[in-house]
């Protein structure tokens, strides 16, 4: 067990809807991740928030944005969904940004 | 940019050999941390190891070493005496001291008893 949680672990939606995926990090921990790994893409990151701010974007489409929280957990929106969105969204956390990222179990989207 | 190159995608072992896995990366930094994540059939992504780029030590933990040349940029994975549960994707991974990991596309590695 890592310490850092997701929720909820599987989601099924339809094309065009809006889901919100939850992510609680390591307690100390002040960075969260957010990466998608899908078969055709692999392993991306998304998004980087540190201690309430973005601090890092990689590959994070429009229809996507995240937050993080004072208490620092941390959500990611995803809206207008499409079919190709369907992947495994991570969450991970570290003390510090250099230090290793510790991964939560993932949150599984299927988009029908 | 930045760029993990893991050339073996898949791999199958008989229980106690002894497997490599080769980890190829890019960089233009002079300081930089490389990773080894493991993703187990249960699918979550678990850490193995952290280098930073001006420890070229090899580390040793238990059946698991790592072998990490700059001057061919690699950081190559071994396990001793493979074991049926070590059967997952093995991910490289570099962080240039910035924010991101890069990954590469993962190695399969099936150990059959």
């Amino acid at each position: 067990d890592s310490g850092v949680t997701q929720t909820p672990k599987h989601l099924i939606t339809a094309t065009g809807q809006r889901v919100t995926l939850r992510c609680s990090p390591r307690s100390g921990d002040l960075s969260v991740y957010w990466y998608q790994q899908s078969l055709d893409q692999g392993l991306q990151f998304l998004i980087q928030y540190y201690n309430g701010e973005e601090r890092a974007k990689g590959n994070i489409l429009e229809r996507f944005s995240a937050q993080q929280f004072p208490d620092l957990h941390s959500e990611l929106n995803l809206s207008s969904l499409e079919l190709g969105d369907s992947a495994l969204y991570f969450c991970a956390s570290s003390v510090e940004v250099a230090n290793e990222q510790f991964f939560g179990p993932g949150t599984r989207l299927t988009v029908l | 940019a930045q760029k993990v190159t893991q050339a073996q995608t898949e791999i199958s072992v008989v229980e106690k050999e002894d497997v490599t896995l080769d980890c190829v990366y890019e960089t233009r930094d002079t300081t930089y941390y490389l990773f080894w994540y493991k993703q187990p059939p249960s699918g979550e992504l678990v850490f193995l190891i952290r280098r930073n780029s001006f420890d070229e030590q090899n580390e040793i933990s238990g059946r698991y070493s790592w072998n990490f040349q700059k001057s061919t940029s690699s950081f190559n994975f071994t396990i001793t005496a493979s074991q049926v549960v070590d059967s997952a994707v093995y991910f490289c991974a570099l962080n240039n001291a910035g924010n991101m990991l890069t990954f590469g596309g993962g190695t399969r590695l099936m150990v059959k008893p």
